[in-house]
């Protein structure tokens, strides 16, 4: 398989945890983007990269959550001291920037609850 | 205001039934506008993708773009249980990337 791939699919934390996802995008894309999705909303943007390069945060991602992306392959979302609230899906997608027509692929997503 | 609304239904039409699905929005910045379908538990995947205003067919699938009236629609011809899925519209500015801006989502439901 040769899509966005994302791990774990499925993390249940106790509420002050740290929490680690991982997410390998299709291997010639160049941008990455996170997103997160609540139960019954369509996602909603957290921040994206070009290449290892953080270009853009949304104002959804507060001081407890840090993405990298070092060598401009995988991504890392990590969020520190988790709370409830915390709770949803999160999904990250790819894409070719240098295509006419940039379609986002997404992964399968990683499940995240937070007791 | 949301940027984009979309009634998030649900909506269940019997199989075979045309469906038409729609998304207004406020931003007249937006070029790119999306389909996405979302089975439970699953990441979106790209449906149909259109560029502007104008008509796009794929298949059963039909995309419809009005950026004079903000307005987007996705027709479903024939429709079949299979295609029982969350319907995501999405729209972008002028990179056609980069902060895709999501509607809520509508669940359809197409009953055998």
């Amino acid at each position: 398989d040769t899509g966005v791939s994302q791990d774990p699919r499925h993390k249940i934390t106790k509420r002050g945890q740290n929490v680690t996802f991982r997410c390998d995008p299709i291997s010639e894309h160049n941008r990455l983007y996170w997103y997160r999705q609540t139960l019954g909303q369509g996602p909603e943007f957290l921040t994206y990269f070009q290449n290892e390069a953080q270009l853009e945060k949304s104002r959804l991602l507060s001081d407890r959550f840090s993405a990298e992306r070092p060598k401009g392959s995988f991504s890392t979302l990590e969020i520190q001291r988790t709370e409830q609230g915390d709770s949803a899906m999160y999904l990250c997608a790819s894409s070719l920037a240098s295509s006419a027509q940039e379609t986002q692929y997404f992964g399968p997503g990683t499940r995240l609850l937070v007791l | 205001q949301k940027e984009v609304e979309q009634d998030p239904g649900p909506l269940s039409v019997p199989e075979g039934a045309i469906v038409s699905l729609n998304c207004t929005y406020s931003n007249s910045a937006f070029q790119y506008f999306m389909w996405y379908r979302q089975y439970s538990r699953k990441g979106p995947e790209l449906l149909m993708y259109t560029y502007s205003s104008g008509n796009k067919e794929d298949g059963r699938f039909t995309a419809q773009v009005d950026k004079s009236s903000k307005y987007i629609s996705l027709f479903i011809r024939d429709s079949q249980p299979s295609d029982s899925a969350t319907y995501l519209c999405a729209m972008s500015g002028n990179t056609g990337g980069f902060k895709t801006i999501f509607g809520a989502g509508t669940r359809l439901f197409v009953k055998a």
